[in-house]
C-alpha cells in the first residue's frame, strides 16, 4: 500500500510568493495532521482535519497559513504570502479510526509523509 | 495542554551496547498513548514502540523496549544491541486516548552510534 504522499519534495521560493503544498492521506484514514519541523521549534502541530472537518487548528501561525481538505484523499496547505522565517519542513500525517469506535478520533499512531522542505529566500 | 520533554539533546553509543533515552511528559489525563518515533537522515518519520498508559506491560519490539512509570510520567526507550542504523534523532510523543488532538512531540534527542 502506498504510504502518505506529499509534494513537493523541495520548493524554493521567494518572499511574498504563495506556496501550496500538497498531500494524500493513506486510504481507509480519517484523520489528516500537518506539521511543521524547525532546528528551533521542532515538531509543532498546525492543524488536524477528522473526517475532512478541521478538528484543531489553533497551531496554525497566522492568518497567511490556511489549510483545507475538500475530500477525504487530498489535502492542501497554504501560505501567503510567504516569509523567510516559514522555512522548514511540513509534514502530513494520517492516522486511521480506533476499530470499533466509529468514525470519529484516531488511533494516536500517526503515518508520516517524506516531508516537504521549503525554503523562503 | 500536554508537554512533553526530552532532556538529553544527544546521545552516543559504542555498537552493540545498551542505550536509554529519556522522556517525561506532563497530562491531567487518565489514559492516553504513547510514542517513540525514529528520524534518520532520510527524514522520514517511523514508528519505533506504542505504549496505551492503561497498560502495565511496558512494550516491546525486538531490540526496543520502553519503561514506563505511569506515577512519575516517564517514558524511556531502551535500545539493546545497538547498530550503525539505529543513529536517527528519536522523539518521544504523547496522544489523547479520544483521538481529538494531535501528537505532541518532545524536541528529540540525537543518537550517535560509534562503530
Amino acid at each position: 500500500d502506498a504510504g502518505v504522499i506529499q509534494s513537493p519534495r523541495h520548493e524554493v521560493t521567494e518572499m511574498g510568493q504563495e506556496v501550496t503544498l500538497r498531500c494524500k492521506p493513506i486510504s481507509g484514514h480519517n484523520s489528516l495532521f500537518w506539521y511543521r519541523q524547525t532546528m528551533m521549534r521542532g515538531l509543532e502541530l498546525l492543524i488536524y482535519f477528522n473526517n475532512n472537518v478541521p478538528i484543531d487548528d489553533s497551531g496554525m501561525p497566522e492568518d497567511r497559513f490556511s489549510a483545507k481538505m475538500p475530500n477525504a484523499s487530498f489535502s492542501t496547505l497554504k501560505i501567503q504570502p510567504s516569509e523567510p522565517r516559514d522555512s522548514a519542513v511540513y509534514f502530513c500525517a494520517s492516522s486511521s479510526p480506533t476499530p470499533g469506535q466509529g468514525t470519529y478520533g484516531h488511533t494516536g499512531e500517526l503515518f508520516f509523509g517524506e516531508g516537504s522542505r521549503l525554503t523562503v529566500l | 495542554a500536554q508537554t512533553v520533554t526530552q532532556s538529553q539533546p544527544e546521545m552516543s553509543v559504542q555498537e552493540a551496547e545498551t542505550v536509554t533515552l529519556s522522556c517525561t511528559y506532563d497530562t491531567s489525563e487518565s489514559d492516553y498513548y504513547l510514542f517513540w518515533y525514529k528520524q534518520p537522515p532520510s527524514r522520514q518519520m517511523i514508528l519505533v514502540i506504542r505504549q496505551e498508559a492503561y497498560k502495565q506491560q511496558n512494550a516491546t519490539e525486538n531490540r526496543f523496549s520502553v519503561n514506563f512509570q505511569k506515577a512519575a510520567k516517564s517514558f524511556s526507550l531502551k535500545i539493546s544491541d545497538s547498530q550503525l542504523g539505529d543513529a536517527a534523532m528519536y522523539f518521544c510523543a504523547y496522544s489523547g486516548r479520544g483521538g481529538a488532538d494531535g501528537l505532541t512531540f518532545g524536541k528529540g534527542t540525537h543518537l550517535i552510534i560509534q562503530p
